[in-house]
């Protein structure tokens, strides 16, 4: 079945580092893709999504690129703030008539001031 | 506008009870899942709902029903409430696949 992976572990990094978080995927057909952010005691909010190959997801910062080739949306943030600490999941939709999201199993990301 | 509803936020049960949970969607938005997140499974689909019918279903017992109303809310029922059952669940709501869905804050149900 479909399937999303993320890079193990948490993600400690300083104030106004590079954020890069891995995520592939594995799908028939041409899943849409999508990050989420989970801050703490909160559900899921929508970071961004890209919706076929080549398309490129932005914002508050972040990008993320779907690329068909390597079967990725990795997600990048040039300039990390403390505010960003928060759980990202990524997730994809297969669109083949089934409306429904499988996750990766998320990464905490803390950002030291 | 008004987001993703769910009530209650917090729930504590004994195990062998049942509990129903609540979710209101985005006006419009006539799609709505449910996903349960717990630490070791993570974010797991349970069901999805679409103009009343039940759409898809993920892997989990038949103890694990839902239900949606004709204005789109929907409800979430467990029966025979397990240890295991305890998690966040959390209520999504979308227009479309393609569009992106909207979720609420969830609630976190704990079975003592």
């Amino acid at each position: 079945g479909d399937s999303v992976t993320q890079m193990e572990g948490p993600v400690t990094l300083s104030e106004e580092a590079f954020l890069t978080i891995n995520c592939t995927y594995t799908a028939t057909g041409y899943p849409s893709l999508f990050w989420y952010v989970q801050y703490p005691g909160e559900g899921l909010q929508l970071l961004l999504k890209a919706t076929k190959a080549d398309d490129k997801g932005s914002n508050k910062g972040f990008e993320a690129t779907y690329r068909k080739e390597t079967t990725s949306f990795h997600l990048e943030k040039g300039s990390v703030q403390v505010s960003d600490s928060a759980v990202y999941f990524c997730a994809l939709s297969d669109r083949q008539g089934n409306n429904r999201l499988a996750f990766g199993k998320g990464n905490q990301v803390v950002v030291i001031p | 506008k008004a987001g993703v509803t769910q009530t209650p936020r917090y729930l504590i049960k004994t195990r062998g009870q049942q509990v129903t949970l609540s979710c209101s969607p985005i006006s419009g938005h006539r799609s709505v899942s449910w996903y349960q997140q717990t630490p070791g499974q993570g974010l797991q689909f349970l069901f999805e709902y679409f103009s009343e019918t039940q759409r898809n279903k993920g892997n989990f017992p038949g103890r694990f029903s839902g239900r949606q109303f004709s204005n789109s809310r929907s409800e979430m029922n467990v029966s025979t409430l397990e240890l295991g059952d305890s998690a966040l669940y959390l209520c999504a709501s979308s227009r479309t696949e393609n569009y992106g869905y909207t979720f609420g804050s969830g609630t976190r149900l704990t079975v003592v």
